[in-house]
């Protein structure tokens, strides 16, 4: 399979500003995705971007793609202890198989 | 709308005996997936389905089999359950589509534990 690959944890203080980091290898990716998973519960769609864009904003979330080195970031601003969970980045060039990476636990400090 | 509802959410075999998780989803997708999330290894795709009666492998079908008799149900069978197979496996769905943007909505997970 595609290799997705993300480190596994990130501390920040309440506040501060998030980037949480991604790589892949599938250079015909189309679509690259980014999850969140609260404890005991499923994952959830934060956002998604097309392979032919670079940057993606969302309210407090900004998604940054550098397609030539394949690696996609995840940037919450002003982060909050609800934004405590794992994040997953995945990817999808069909849209049959998403490939997801490791996850990372992100813990967000008072 | 339920969403994704998977059966049980926490299930204890002894190693060789058998199951069945139950996946099913009132949306009205063609595509379900099963994944298991395992510690440090993130999901990894068992079996997926692109539609009523079709299934196919994904990374790690080995020890599992599926069956899409119905649109909405998808179930994932462990026919001779191992210590191996010890995981959450989330269950996800599509409504389907080339070069989809569709987003996967998952189910809450059953966590099964082999003895």
């Amino acid at each position: 399979g595609e290799d997705v690959e993300q480190s596994l944890f990130l501390s920040v203080r309440e506040g501060d500003s998030s980037v949480i980091n991604c790589t892949y290898t599938d250079s015909s990716s189309t679509y690259l995705y980014w999850y969140k998973q609260e404890p005991g519960a499923g994952l959830q769609l934060l956002t998604y971007i097309f392979s032919n864009m670079d940057m993606k904003q969302d309210q407090r979330l900004t998604v940054l793609l550098n397609k030539k080195d394949k690696h996609l970031s995840l940037r919450i601003a002003d982060t909050q202890t609800g934004d405590s969970a794992i994040y997953f980045c995945a990817e999808s060039n069909t849209g049959n198989q998403f490939y997801f990476g490791t996850g990372t636990s992100l813990t967000v400090i008072p | 709308n339920a969403g994704v509802t998977q059966t049980p959410k926490f299930r204890v075999l002894k190693t060789g005996q058998s199951m069945t998780l139950l996946c099913a989803q009132d949306m009205n997708h063609e595509y379900m997936y099963w994944y298991r999330q395992d510690p440090g290894m993130g999901l990894r795709l068992i079996h997926y389905s692109v539609g009523e009666g079709t299934t196919a492998k994904g990374e790690v079908p080995d020890g599992y089999n599926v069956s899409r008799l119905k649109k909405q149900n998808f179930l994932l069978g462990l026919e001779s359950a191992a210590p191996s197979q010890t995981s959450v496996y989330f269950c996800a769905s599509t409504p389907g589509g080339y070069a989809s943007t569709d987003t996967q909505y998952f189910g809450p997970g059953t966590r099964l534990t082999v003895l």
